[in-house]
């Protein structure tokens, strides 16, 4: 079945970049999708990329998607606190009329001053 | 907007009784999902609605679970009887069909 596998912790200090991991199993996703969650919080949409894309880059987000390996990365330029939160891979899974989001287990990003 | 809502945000009640989450979508989104979050488990989606009728329930773990959607802005999901396994953040999220989830706040539910 689909499956969505990320690595559980990262920590990294301040300033340094932060890479962020996934892997996925639906070779048919049209789309794969980064979400943030802050402690206490839901989960926010933070970026997409559409599977004829490679290369994705907002701000100091930059997503690549290699889809032979199946692999999606986050990177985050310039990690701050405020970017400690956990991260989702999600990618979309089929069922009935409209696919729904398969989730990874997070990525927990810590960010040492 | 005000985006997903959800009610309570906190829910503290003793085993056995009975638990309704509540949960008003974005209004225009065609599509609700429940999800319960977990350290053990993680995400996981229990069941989600498309125009109101439920599309996909295989994630309710018992039959103690029930979710209803009686019109399109406004979503239930009730344990009854609850047990302390139940304990989590409950979740809702909305969306239009080919957007990303808009997702609430969630319900930190604990049964003791």
């Amino acid at each position: 079945g689909e499956d969505v596998e990320q690595s559980l912790f990262l920590s990294v200090r301040e300033g340094d970049s932060s890479v962020i991991n996934c892997t996925y199993t639906d070779s048919s996703s049209t789309y794969l999708y980064w979400y943030k969650q802050e402690p206490g919080a839901g989960l926010q949409l933070l970026t997409y990329i559409f599977s004829n894309m490679d290369m994705k880059q907002d701000q100091r987000l930059t997503v690549l998607l290699n889809k032979k390996d199946k692999h999606l990365s986050l990177r985050i330029a310039d990690t701050q606190t405020g970017d400690s939160a956990i991260y989702f891979c999600a990618e979309i899974g089929y069922g009935g009329s409209q696919g729904n989001l398969i989730f990874g287990k997070g990525t927990k990003l810590s960010v040492k001053p | 907007d005000a985006g997903v809502i959800q009610s309570p945000r906190h829910e503290v009640t003793e085993m056995g009784q009975e638990v309704t989450l509540r949960c008003k979508p974005i209004s225009g989104h065609n599509s609700l999902f429940w999800y319960r979050q977990t350290m053990m488990r993680g995400l996981e989606l229990l069941i989600y609605f498309n125009n109101n009728v439920p599309i996909d329930d295989s994630g309710m773990p018992e039959d103690r679970f029930s979710a209803k959607m009686p019109n399109a802005s406004f979503s239930t999901l009730k344990i009854q009887p609850s047990e302390p396994r139940d304990s989590a953040v409950y979740f809702c999220a909305s969306s239009l069909e080919g957007d990303g989830y808009t997702f609430g706040s969630g319900t930190r539910l604990t049964v003791v």
